[in-house]
């Protein structure tokens, strides 16, 4: 059972918009920076996106990030099958002291 | 290019012990946040213990007693010890830097622990 609460898969049609929540409570979402993370089969995970929409380079601007009291949103447009991957937030819990995630969300571009 | 290159996996007995190894280049580890994340084939990320530049230290509650984090900021790496292996502790166990804000910036390839 992780802390952040996650739908565990989404999926759309190549060229549409998809949104994947991310829910919390205050002690992590609520007060602490969430950001989320890209896993490809068989690689580690790589930042994806911060809470301020700062993303690594290579990163395209198709994917963007809003957060609204305990609840964070990825989303990415113009879909492409090469973004199917497992996405993962992310972020501090400041009462339990630990790092937490959710439970991941497996996109699939029909 | 910065990098974190992650060894000591491999199979170990439950009971037993090991010591994970971080080796950094290509940036400021002292200046650095460091934690250990870890996943087990076909589950989620975990985070699993992290430790600041002034060496303070925080752990999971399924590791907690049994697992230690610390670094050598003189040899730019950073070490997990690994004591009373469980079962569930078998993972691939990732190497992770993080920024101020806890962004996980930087992430190793991972080393595979299997606990049998």
């Amino acid at each position: 059972q992780s802390v952040l609460t996650q739908p565990p898969s989404v999926s759309a049609a190549p060229g549409q918009k998809v949104a994947i929540s991310c829910s919390g409570i205050n002690s992590n979402i609520g007060n602490n920076f969430v950001s989320w993370y890209q896993q490809f089969p068989g690689t580690a995970p790589k930042l994806l996106i911060d809470e301020n929409n700062k993303r690594p380079s290579g990163i395209p601007d198709r994917f963007s990030v809003s957060k609204s009291g305990t609840s964070a949103t990825l989303a990415i447009s113009g879909l492409q099958t090469g973004d199917e991957a497992d996405y993962y937030c992310g972020t501090w819990d400041s009462d339990l002291s630990a790092g937490v995630f959710g439970g991941g969300t497996k996109l699939t571009v029909l | 290019e910065e990098q974190l290159v992650e060894s000591g996996g491999g199979l170990f007995r439950p009971g037993g012990s090991l010591r994970l190894s971080c080796a950094a280049s290509g940036f400021t580890f002292s200046r650095s946040d460091m934690h250990w994340v870890r996943q087990a084939t076909g589950r989620g990320l975990e985070w699993v213990a992290g430790i600041g530049t002034d060496h303070d230290t925080d752990y999971s509650d399924s590791v907690e007693g049994r697992f230690t984090i610390s670094r050598e900021n003189a040899k730019n790496t950073l070490f997990l010890q690994m004591n009373s292996l469980r079962a569930g502790d078998t993972a691939t166990y990732y190497c992770v830097r993080s920024d101020y804000f806890y962004t996980m910036d930087v992430w190793g390839r991972g080393t595979a622990v299997t606990v049998s």
